[in-house]
């Protein structure tokens, strides 16, 4: 089944301590990317990929570090979390342009106590 | 940056009756894409529209596009419990820019 897996699905955890959200998919997608939600902030880009070892900065990438080593993984790093950054999280894949269908992970629903 | 901005924010209807959702946006587009949104889970692609075409329909969902208004539509025609969702719409820009999402329509159907 093609799909967007993203891990954990919920994480609490504390100010400072480093985290990883994993995200993997199984369609050979080039571009993916990661989103952020919040209520009445609708959904923002925070950092995309459009291929292996090629990331850029969304519209809200401060706090927030990518890599794209392999074509499959995208995972967004939270090198010093802070309350600010308790969001949902999603991260997405297209097939190729970006402008094309996102396909979308269940979502990281995340909270910096 | 380019944001679509969907009205209304929120709408309530009965099973059965359509539900009518609109898009604006501000700049020239490639194309315009429609998604689904079950509470607090993963966005689903429904529809997407290109700059070239004015009306597209899958299912019970039909879109409208007018370029000249920098406006689309999202049209469910009768309507189910199940619709109950947020309806988001994405834009790009001229070169192939990345999706940049509205806040999207609470859309809830009673049955």
């Amino acid at each position: 089944e093609a799909q967007v897996t993203q891990n954990p699905r919920y994480l609490i955890t504390v100010t400072g301590k480093k985290l990883t959200v994993t995200c993997s998919q199984n369609m050979n997608h080039e571009y993916m990317s990661w989103y952020r939600q919040d209520p009445g902030l609708g959904l923002r880009q925070i950092y995309y990929s459009m291929n292996v070892e090629v990331t850029d900065k969304g519209d809200v990438p401060e706090g927030y570090k990518v890599s794209r080593k392999e074509k499959r993984n995208f995972p967004l790093i939270l090198e010093s979390p802070s309350p600010n950054q308790t969001s949902l999280y999603f991260c997405a894949s297209n097939r190729g342009l970006p402008n094309t269908e996102a396909f979308f992970g269940q979502g990281t629903r995340l909270t910096v106590v | 940056s380019q944001q679509g901005e969907e009205d209304p924010q929120a709408l309530s209807i009965q099973e059965g009756e359509n539900a009518t959702m609109n898009c604006s946006y501000k700049t020239s587009i490639n194309n315009l894409q429609w998604y689904r949104q079950n509470s607090g889970r993963g966005l689903v692609h429904l529809i997407l529209i290109r700059s070239n075409e004015r009306e597209k329909h899958s299912g019970r969902l039909r879109v409208t596009l007018d370029t000249s208004k920098k406006s689309s539509s999202l049209l469910i025609t009768a309507s189910r419990a199940a619709d109950t969702a947020s309806y988001f719409c994405a834009t790009d820009a001229i070169g192939n820019t990345p999706l940049v999402f509205g806040k999207g329509t609470r859309l809830s159907v009673i049955a």
